[in-house]
């Protein structure tokens, strides 16, 4: 069964610093999705991307933070200059179509990002 | 804004025995979808079982059925016969019909005696 896959699975990062979260969704996939999980806390929308561009972005998506799919496969999150409150698991997730009867999300194994 | 409640924070069960886990919802959309997520230590999210909002026949997945009441927006997930392999976080989250994103609820660990 097709996967949607994160690297890396765990990443530390020193505060301040610039970090990318890489996901490859499934290839014929057109909705991507960024979800963040804090320890403990619930799953939070950050932000979707279709057709190139931000489709919805959450109060917390502010401007450390942006998406970008460089290459036709991969969709990336970057966080500008990471702070300790940006320590959770991130979700990538995508799904083929917004017919929410025949195709639902995929999620991804999450990358847990550590700032210290 | 659509919200969701899960008020149980952790539930135990005996291995074999049936638990319910709660989730109520607010919402002022007459067409959405809901969804029970697992997620296990692993912390991948796994689909268990999605619902419908124009169904009124409750879904069922093998041992995993819901009870799902639209007028009093509750969307409990009733899990029998259970096993040591269903003891994870479950999040309830709901979808709305015309909606992008999923709204999750704080989630349920749920532990499994033997």
């Amino acid at each position: 069964e097709p996967e949607v896959t994160q690297t890396p699975s765990h990443q530390v990062t020193q505060m301040g610093q610039e970090v990318i979260l890489r996901c490859v969704p499934i290839s014929n996939h057109l909705y991507f999705y960024w979800y963040r999980q804090i320890l403990g806390q619930k799953v939070e929308f950050l932000v979707s991307f279709y057709n190139n561009e931000i489709s919805e972005k959450s109060e917390i998506f502010d401007d450390q933070f942006s998406v970008e799919r460089p290459d036709g496969s991969n969709f990336t999150l970057k966080i500008r200059s990471t702070k300790l409150e940006d320590s959770a698991m991130y979700f990538c997730a995508s799904r083929k179509s917004r017919d929410t009867i025949n195709y639902g999300y995929t999620f991804g194994s999450g990358t847990r990002l550590t700032v210290v | 804004a659509q919200t969701v409640t899960q008020s149980q924070p952790e539930m135990s069960v005996q291995e074999a025995e049936t638990v319910t886990l709660s989730c109520t919802y607010d919402t002022s959309e007459s067409d959405y979808y809901l969804f029970w997520y697992k997620q296990p230590p692993s912390r991948q999210m796994i689909l268990v079982i999605r619902q419908e909002a124009y169904k009124q026949q409750n879904a069922t997945e093998n041992r995993f059925s819901v009870n799902f009441q639209k007028a009093a927006k509750s969307f409990s997930l009733k899990i029998s016969d259970s096993q040591l392999g269903d003891a994870a976080m479950y999040f309830c989250a709901y979808l709305g019909e015309y909606g992008n994103k999923l709204v999750f609820g704080a989630g349920t660990i749920l532990r499994v005696k033997s």
